[in-house]
C-alpha cells in the first residue's frame, strides 16, 4: 500500500492568513493526488484533482501542486468559512487517504 | 442533481453482518465506478471497496478483504456492501462515493450522507 503522510496534523492561523499543509507519499504517484475539505458531521468535499486542478465551484483562494512524492495544498487568504479537516488522498495504487490536517482559528 | 443515498446501517453484535445500500441517481449510474468510503469516530478516512461499473472488478481494502463484499445492481441504481463477520473496528460512517470521470482509480467528486455502522454486544 501506498502510504500518505499529511502535516501538520493541525493548524492555528488568523483571519487573512496564507496556510499550507503538506503530503507526502511513500512511492512516486505523479499527479495522481487529490484534496478534500471535511466540515464537522458533513461528507468531504473534493476541492483540488490531480494536484492541481481546481475543482469546479471551488474559490480560488484554494490551490496545489506538486508531482511525484511531494504535495502542497495552500489557502492563499484564509477565511472562517475555511474551517475543517482537510485530507489529501493518492489513487496511483488502491485509494489511500492522509491522516487529516485540522485546521482552527486562531 | 446527483444523488447518493446510503441505508442499512444500524448496531450489530460482533461477528454479525449487515447489507449497507446506496441509491443512486442523477447521473449514468452503470457508467460510473463506485466506492464505499468509512470513518471512524473522531478518525480519519478509509478507503474500503471499490467495483467497476459493469460489476466485474471489485477490490478491497486489506482490513476488511475476505469479510465484506461489494456489489452492484445498475439496473436499480444501487450499490451494496455486504458486512460479514464484524469486528468492533468496522464501527464507522460509510459513505458511497463516486468517482469524477468514473473510472476505478479517480478523486470522489460526489459522496452521500453516510449511514453509521456500530459493532458492539
Amino acid at each position: 500500500d501506498i502510504q500518505m503522510t499529511q502535516s501538520p496534523s493541525s493548524l492555528s492561523a488568523s483571519v487573512g492568513d496564507r496556510v499550507t499543509i503538506t503530503c507526502q507519499a511513500s512511492q512516486d504517484i505523479s499527479n495522481y493526488l487529490n484534496w478534500y475539505q471535511q466540515k464537522p458531521g458533513k461528507a468531504p468535499k473534493l476541492l483540488i484533482y490531480d494536484a492541481s486542478n481546481l475543482e469546479t465551484g471551488v474559490p480560488s483562494r484554494f490551490s496545489g501542486s506538486g508531482s511525484g512524492t511531494d504535495f502542497t495544498f495552500t489557502i492563499s487568504s484564509l477565511q472562517p468559512e475555511d474551517i475543517a479537516t482537510y485530507y489529501c488522498q493518492q489513487y496511483d495504487n488502491l485509494p489511500t487517504f492522509g491522516q487529516g490536517t485540522r485546521l482552527e482559528i486562531k | 442533481e446527483e444523488q447518493l443515498l446510503e441505508s442499512g446501517g444500524g448496531l450489530v453484535q460482533p461477528g454479525g453482518s449487515l447489507r449497507l445500500s446506496c441509491a443512486a441517481s442523477g447521473f449514468t449510474f452503470s457508467s460510473f465506478a463506485m466506492n464505499w468510503v468509512r470513518q471512524a469516530p473522531g478518525k480519519g478516512l478509509e478507503w474500503v471497496s471499490a467495483i467497476g461499473s459493469r460489476g466485474t472488478g471489485t477490490y478491497y481494502a486489506d482490513s476488511v478483504k475476505g469479510r465484506f463484499t461489494i456489489s452492484r445492481d445498475n439496473s436499480k441504481n444501487t450499490l451494496y456492501l455486504q458486512m460479514n463477520s464484524l469486528r468492533a473496528e468496522d464501527t464507522a460512517i460509510y459513505y458511497c462515493a463516486k468517482p469524477r470521470g468514473g473510472y476505478l482509480h479517480d478523486a470522489f467528486d460526489f459522496w452521500g450522507q453516510g449511514t453509521m455502522v456500530t459493532v458492539s454486544s
